[in-house]
This record gives structure tokens, C-alpha cells and sequence, in this order.
């Protein structure tokens, strides 16, 4: 069966060091993206991905960067971790989006990040 | 600006029916997602509206009216499994068809 994977599920790090989230999706789909979630906001969008090469500035980009160099894989870099960043991290993906069609978003399990 | 509201947190009794509200302001309504999201785990999609009324969905529905900026997400015969966060997303063509996600309705089920 299809799935999306992230990994690791638990990270504890340090201020200032460069942390890298997996994110591995088998539906063979165009479309990825990185929310964060925190307590009283609704998921916000860090990065999004239309495609391989592609990548796009998402609501709260400062101090992440991502690459897309095929369709499976969307790594997430904290170049240098701040206290801000901790929070749980979701990549989800999705079909190409055309014309009125829905094409929902699936969800991979979430990376918990604490920065100290 | 983009803004989508949904209460808080509510409280219903197993068997019971309940209506999550949500509202939203967007520059290019383009859909309208409800997302199931148990404690500590991924959202799951429940359903989409694009097109004012009515979705059914077996124990689900999931109402929209555009002129109102107006969606709820109702559930019937509820089972304590339906103990969750429901998440209400908008697509809008103003943020390059990306979702805008309101803060979710933690929906806590009594025996």
C-alpha cells in the first residue's frame, strides 16, 4: 500500500545546530508540503512543492529550507534550530492539483522537535 | 485578510448528534476540507465542499454556504472513537491554492 513516511518521530537538539527532516511518500505524488503544528494555531505551511526542482516559499518560511531532487522525497532543513522551532512538524502530499478537482492532502505520522 | 474561526473545544454525549462551525474570510474561496485529527496523530480527510449544500457521508455531513462564508461538519450517532480534533481548511486562490487552516475543534465525547 501507498504511504508517507517521516522520520525521525522524536528529535531533541540544541540551539543553533542544522537539523534535517525526512519525508518519503510511495503515492507517487507531485505535490508536497511542511506544516508545523502548535497549540492554538492551525497547521501552518513552511515549505510546498509542486514538483521535482520545484520548491515554494510557504506563511512561515524564515529559517527553513527544502529540496526536491525526485518525486519521493521532501527533506526539511533548520539551518540553525531556534526555541522557536519546536513543535510538531507534519509533510503531507498530494495529486496535482487541476481545475476544481479536490485532491486531498495525506498526512505523514509527524516529527516532535524540541530545541533546548 | 485570511481568517478561519472554529470554536475551541465542545463537548457532547455518545449517541448524540453535533455541529462544529466554521467560518472563514479569504481573498479567492477555491474549497472548503474537514480533517479528522486524533491525539497525537496525523489529520485524515473527511470531506470536501466546493458548491453550496449539503455532503453526506455516511454518520458525516458537511454543510457550505459561500455567500456566508459559512461551512459545519456534522456528526451523528456519536461513538466515543469520534473523541478527536476536527480541522477546517480553506482553499484560496489568493495564497496560490495553498489550504489556510483554521485552529480545530477538539470535540470531547461523554459516555
Amino acid at each position: 500500500d501507498a504511504e508517507i513516511t517521516q522520520s525521525p518521530r522524536h528529535k531533541i537538539t540544541e540551539t543553533g545546530r542544522q537539523v534535517t527532516l525526512a519525508c518519503h511518500q510511495t503515492w507517487n505524488h507531485n505535490n508536497m508540503f511542511w506544516y508545523r503544528q502548535d497549540l492554538g494555531h492551525g497547521l501552518r505551511l513552511i515549505h510546498y512543492s509542486y514538483g521535482v526542482q520545484d520548491t515554494n516559499k510557504g506563511e512561515v518560511s524564515d529559517g527553513y529550507s527544502v529540496s526536491r531532487s525526485n518525486t519521493e522525497d521532501l527533506p526539511l532543513t533548520l539551518e540553525s534550530a531556534a526555541s522557536s522551532q519546536t513543535s510538531v512538524y507534519f509533510c503531507a502530499s498530494s495529486e496535482s492539483t487541476a481545475g476544481s478537482s479536490y485532491n486531498e492532502q495525506f498526512f505523514g505520522p509527524g516529527t516532535r522537535l524540541t530545541v533546548l | 485578510g485570511q481568517n478561519i474561526d472554529q470554536p475551541t473545544e465542545m463537548t457532547a454525549t455518545e449517541g448524540a448528534i453535533v455541529q462544529i462551525n466554521c467560518t472563514y474570510q479569504t481573498s479567492g474561496f477555491n474549497g472548503l476540507f474537514w480533517y479528522q485529527q486524533h491525539a497525537g496523530e496525523a489529520p485524515t480527510f473527511l470531506s470536501y465542499n466546493v458548491l453550496d449544500g449539503l455532503e453526506e457521508k455516511g454518520r458525516f455531513s458537511s454543510f457550505l454556504s459561500r455567500s456566508k462564508g459559512y461551512s459545519y461538519l456534522l456528526l451523528k450517532e456519536l461513538q466515543m472513537k469520534d473523541s478527536a480534533s476536527y480541522l477546517c481548511a480553506v482553499r484560496d486562490r489568493g495564497s496560490n491554492y495553498q489550504l489556510i487552516w483554521g485552529a480545530g475543534t477538539k470535540l470531547i465525547i461523554k459516555p
